[in-house]
């Protein structure tokens, strides 16, 4: 039962254009939404995360947007820079239970020149 | 200020043999968390760990996974007789812990564990 979905498996989107990666979520527990990336052989790194009582977290290039009525989450970055080629996860947890992650699956995303 | 550090990087066991993995969190956290990814797959969660607590084991194996994190020293995850389908990559990540609103967590580089 895959409770964080992430359907696009990759993207390629041309330097200084916008990327947007998108997740969906089933779990209506789910209150606090975190974006990761990951380069090959390397550990995930903390990228920006919203909570459920926002629809909007900003952070330099890249700003996360949270609908909670269609359980559905977005990442954009703009502008998109080649060294943003990586895979990106989203994750979700519950209040309380500290930072037990749910993850997608990871949409890997290529910045071409 | 030395992030979480996993050794080690790349661990090589035939089938039946033992697996350890080690996970020293960052400095001054106490929450300690397993997560595996198996090939083309996300992370999934295996076991939450305080000094010298379990305190979420529900994404572990029942069988042949064990966690610990003891008063001294680093988490040690244990795989018992290893089948090929152990072969992944093992996470650990660390927070300070709950402080009553979220923390996020840091993750090591991981362990790649290879059965053959």
């Amino acid at each position: 039962d895959q409770q964080v979905k992430q359907n696009s498996p990759s993207l390629s989107v041309q330097e200084g254009r916008i990327s947007i990666l998108n997740c969906d979520y089933t779990n209506s527990m789910f209150d606090y939404f975190l974006w990761y990336k990951k380069y090959p052989a390397e550990g995930p790194t903390f990228l920006i995360s919203i909570s459920s009582i926002k629809d909007k977290n900003e952070d330099g290039r890249f700003t996360v947007f949270l609908n909670k009525s269609a359980k559905h989450l977005s990442l954009h970055i703009v502008p998109s820079q080649p060294g943003d080629s990586a895979v990106y996860f989203c994750a979700a947890s519950v209040t309380g239970t500290a930072s037990k992650l749910t993850f997608g699956t990871g949409t890997r995303l290529q910045v071409t020149l | 200020n030395a992030g979480v550090m996993q050794n080690p990087r790349h661990l090589v066991r035939r089938r039946g043999q033992e697996a350890r993995l080690r996970c020293s969190p960052m400095k001054g956290h106490s929450h300690v968390y397993w997560y595996r990814q198996l090939p083309e797959e996300g992370l999934k969660f295996m076991v939450y760990l305080q000094k010298e607590n379990i305190i979420d084991e529900s994404g572990m194996p029942k069988e042949r996974f064990s966690a610990e994190f003891p008063k001294e020293g680093p988490s040690i995850l244990r795989i018992q007789q290893v089948v090929r389908g152990d072969s992944a990559a093992y996470f650990c990540a660390s927070s300070p812990g709950w402080t009553g609103q979220y923390t996020e967590a840091f993750f090591g580089q991981g362990t790649r564990l290879t059965v053959v």
